[in-house]
């Protein structure tokens, strides 16, 4: 059974930083391509970050790009998402999410139950 | 960057009843649009893929069709867990986006 468990969500304030983690179980890591999905509250789902399966293709929202840096632990099957920077508009649910297929990328069918980062002061 | 647009944000329909909910791209991604549906307090759920593919385990009222800039989702009959918001995405380009969802209630 495919598993994804979001950690290290929690309250920063503004300007600071935090690292999200996501444990990946129940699948080939290494096969697939890896995102990050955020809903702020009251708001919709938004994009946050893409990686290739080996790190090769990364690529990044403009709402945080040059903040956020997303990268995976094939050995580890972990996921991670470093914030700096933060805003109180990137207080949101983040979702870890895998991509459907090994190949292509882009149908995310499998969910995190997301972490919650609140930025306030 | 691509824009997704929805149409209606919100809807009240009665159990039983056939729903649609539209999508537009501001431009052409062929058929690289997916649906989901977000019950609250829940993970998103991927319904639809490549515009028109029913998920594995998704049930059957659910259809979707289109494609270019012009895409939609039908429930065929309204069931109670189908309350919910639905978001359209393109995945035709990075950034990939969402559309802005579609809330139904009964």
């Amino acid at each position: 059974e495919v598993q994804l468990v979001e950690s290290g969500g929690g309250l920063v304030k503004p300007g600071g930083s935090l690292r999200l983690s996501c444990a990946a179980s129940g699948f080939i890591f290494t096969d697939y391509n890896m995102n990050w999905v955020r809903q702020a509250p009251g708001r919709g789902l938004e994009w946050v970050s893409s990686i290739s399966s080996y790190s090769a293709y990364i690529y990044y929202s403009d709402s945080v790009k040059g903040r956020f840096a997303i990268s995976r632990d094939n050995p580890k099957n972990t996921l991670s998402l470093q914030m700096t920077s933060l805003r109180a508009d990137d207080s949101a649910t983040y979702y870890c999410t895998r991509d459907r297929d090994v190949t292509g990328t882009g149908r995310m069918t499998y969910w995190g139950q997301g972490t919650v980062v609140t930025v306030s002061s | 960057d691509i824009q997704m647009t929805q149409s209606p944000s919100s809807l009240s329909a009665s159990f039983g009843d056939r729903v649609t909910i539209s999508c537009q791209a501001s431009q052409d991604i062929k058929n690289y649009l997916n649906w989901y549906q977000h019950r609250p307090g829940t993970a998103p759920k991927l319904l639809i893929y490549d515009a028109s593919n029913l998920e594995t385990g998704v049930p059957s009222r659910f259809s979707a069709s289109g494609s270019e800039t012009n895409f939609s989702l039908t429930i065929g009959s309204l069931q109670p867990e189908d309350v919910a918001t639905y978001y359209c995405q393109q995945f035709d380009d990075f950034p990939f986006t969402f559309g802005p969802g579609s809330k139904v209630d009964i």
